[in-house]
């Protein structure tokens, strides 16, 4: 089965500085879909980016990046120029690529703090 | 655009008690829908998945039930509510990339 890893339980950055969470996930399939969500206080989950595993290029929206390592299974998302509003739990998620997989798995999450 | 909802927001129910989760999306035809868990503190556990009317997938054993009577309506149930089942439940669609979008969640608390 796939795991999902958070090894940061818990972050904090200066407004506008940066800062990168860290992912990895355990996997024998080749094809695959990594996402990382936002989880504020009002506990909605917002996607925040994704990656299809077969792109070697890194996802990018706006102020978030990815860093995706296939052959070391690592998929960090770093935050340019964070804002306080960036301030929210952080889960990194797979979702296998085989027709019929349906379940994400989830990551235990990381919060992150902004300080002004 | 596509929207979904969620209702009730917020559910106080004693030890039990029925209880029934709505959740319905709106702007797509025949998404796949999903009910989530979020105990405190931790990520998100799938509950059940399902990819056309009538059709449910359960992937926990547990007390709890779904059904999907209309095309875009999600529902969870149980008929005898316990402590444990006490939680955040979120409700998400798939579109047709891949990509899962939640709704704004039910806070459950069982007393």
């Amino acid at each position: 089965a796939q795991t999902v890893t958070q090894s940061q339980p818990e972050m904090s950055v200066q407004e506008a500085e940066t800062v990168t969470l860290s992912c990895t996930y355990d996997t024998s399939e080749s094809d695959y879909y990594l996402f990382w969500y936002k989880q504020p206080p009002s506990r909605q989950m917002i996607l925040v980016i994704r990656q299809e595993a077969y792109k070697q290029q890194n996802a990018t929206e706006n102020r978030f990046s990815v860093n995706f390592q296939k052959a070391a299974k690592s998929f960090s998302l770093k935050i340019s120029d964070s804002q306080l509003g960036d301030a929210a739990m952080y889960f990194c998620a797979y979702r296998s690529a085989l027709a019929g997989s349906e379940k994400l798995v989830f990551g235990k999450g990381t919060k992150l703090t902004v300080n002004p | 655009s596509q929207t979904i909802h969620q209702w009730p927001a917020t559910l106080v129910q004693p030890v039990g008690s029925p209880l029934s989760l709505e959740c319905t999306v709106e702007g797509t035809s025949n998404p796949n829908l999903y009910w989530y868990r979020q105990a405190a503190g931790r990520g998100l556990q799938l509950l059940f998945y399902s990819v056309g009317i009538g059709q449910i997938s359960s992937e926990v054993p547990q007390n709890l039930s779904a059904s999907r009577p209309q095309d875009r309506q999600f529902i969870l149930s149980s008929k005898k509510l316990l402590l444990s089942d006490s939680g955040f439940y979120l409700c998400a669609w798939r579109s047709g990339i891949g990509t899962q979008y939640f709704g704004p969640g039910t806070r459950l608390l069982v007393l």
